[in-house]
This record gives structure tokens, C-alpha cells and sequence, in this order.
């Protein structure tokens, strides 16, 4: 099993320009996650999904958008990239909600946006 | 507001020592708490949960304790090695959620 896989692992974008993070999970979970992460503040929740074809928005939605078509699947897209939205993305996974709510990370996207 | 804290510093310690890392936390009221471990450009790993009705919960050389008075976690590994050298993050629920908040983490360095 490959576990969860992020594309890309690097990618630098110029502002105002587009992209999607794929995220992907062979573990048959049903939660998926994407967070960031910022040197100081930790793991911040963006968007989730709790199934395919269901999003719910985190701590830090604004300039995002996602997509889970499939269940193994969740997509997070950035319509207009920021300097601020620079950052470490991770995406993540679990099973539903069941004791001990393990997550399962995947590598990470280092996004740079100049 | 609800907050997590955990040292910002590096806890250098000597090879074979236990190291004791602290999770704090404000405006919560937890039914679980999670560590992880979390190496350079990787993504986070789980270690152990634990419930807010257990004192303490072993795994190998690690120990976490949850103390619900005090609204803190510790989290001990002992006979430490150079290879425990990473980020530890504490994460907790927000009562009714089985998403967890994440603390900032704190970096343990085991110097041989």
C-alpha cells in the first residue's frame, strides 16, 4: 500500500496564477483532510470531507477550494494564488470516526508563491 | 479562546536520558488527546491516543499521561536515542469533533 500520496512535491507559482493539489489514499478511509503548515503556527485545517462527494470548510478556508468526486480522491485548489497561501500542504486521511481517529499524513507540497 | 501550547524551544537532552515534552492547553475540555512525531519535510505520524478517563497509556519506550485538572499532557520517552531527534506535536479534539486541533509542536534534539 502506497498510503497517502501528494502531486506535487514542489511547485513555485507566480501570484495570481492557478493550481490543484492532488491528494490521493489506497487505505479506503472515508476522511480526508488538507492543512498547512506555517513555520510558528502548526497544523491548520483548510477543508475536509467526511465521503465522497461532501466538503466542509476548516480553520483557514478563504482562498481555496476543494473537490472529493472520488473516494479516494480530495482535490484542493487554489483559483488565484497569494503570497500568503506560501506555505507546507499536507494532505491527510482516516478512518470514520472510530477510535483512535489515527490520521495518516501524506509527504507534503511545499508551494512558493513569488 | 481555546489554545494549545507546547514549548516553542528545542529540548536538547543526552542520549539515554528521558526526555519530557509538555502539551498545555486553555478552553477546552478534551475527551482525547493524540501525539504524534512529526521528521524534517515529512508529514506528521501517529504515536498514541489517549482518553480523558485514563491516566496514563504506554507504547515501547513511550509514556503519555493526561492530567484533565491540570489541562496538560506529558509525554515521556525514555532511555532516549539520536534517532527520537524530531517534532513532537499534541493534538486534541474539541468535544464532539473527531477532528483534531494541532499543537505547534516542539522539537526534541538527543545528542549521542
Amino acid at each position: 500500500n502506497a498510503g497517502v500520496t501528494q502531486t506535487p512535491k514542489f511547485r513555485v507559482l507566480k501570484t495570481g496564477q492557478s493550481m490543484t493539489l492532488l491528494c490521493a489514499q489506497d487505505m479506503n478511509h472515508e476522511y480526508m483532510y488538507w492543512y498547512r503548515q506555517d513555520p510558528g503556527m502548526g497544523l491548520r485545517l483548510i477543508h475536509y470531507s467526511v465521503g465522497e462527494g461532501t466538503t466542509a470548510k476548516g480553520e483557514v478556508p478563504d482562498g481555496y477550494n476543494v473537490s472529493r468526486l472520488k473516494k479516494q480522491n480530495f482535490l484542493l485548489g487554489l483559483e488565484s494564488a497569494a503570497p500568503s497561501q506560501t506555505s507546507v500542504y499536507f494532505c491527510a486521511s482516516s478512518y470514520e470516526a472510530v477510535l483512535p481517529y489515527e490520521q495518516y499524513f501524506g509527504p507534503g507540497t511545499r508551494l512558493t508563491v513569488t | 479562546s481555546q489554545k494549545i501550547e507546547q514549548n516553542s524551544e528545542a529540548l536538547n537532552i543526552q542520549e539515554g536520558k528521558t526526555a519530557t515534552l509538555t502539551c498545555n492547553y486553555t478552553n477546552y475540555s478534551p475527551a482525547y488527546l493524540q501525539w504524534y512525531r512529526q521528521d524534517p519535510g515529512r508529514g506528521p505520524v501517529f504515536l498514541l491516543l489517549i482518553r480523558e478517563n485514563e491516566k496514563e497509556k504506554r507504547k515501547e519506550r513511550l509514556k503519555v499521561t493526561f492530567d484533565t485538572t491540570l489541562k496538560q499532557s506529558l509525554f515521556h520517552i525514555t532511555a532516549s536515542q539520536p534517532a527520537d531527534s524530531a517534532t513532537y506535536l499534541c493534538a486534541l479534539d474539541g468535544r464532539g469533533s473527531y477532528i483534531p486541533t494541532f499543537g505547534r509542536g516542539t522539537s526534541l534534539i538527543v545528542h549521542p
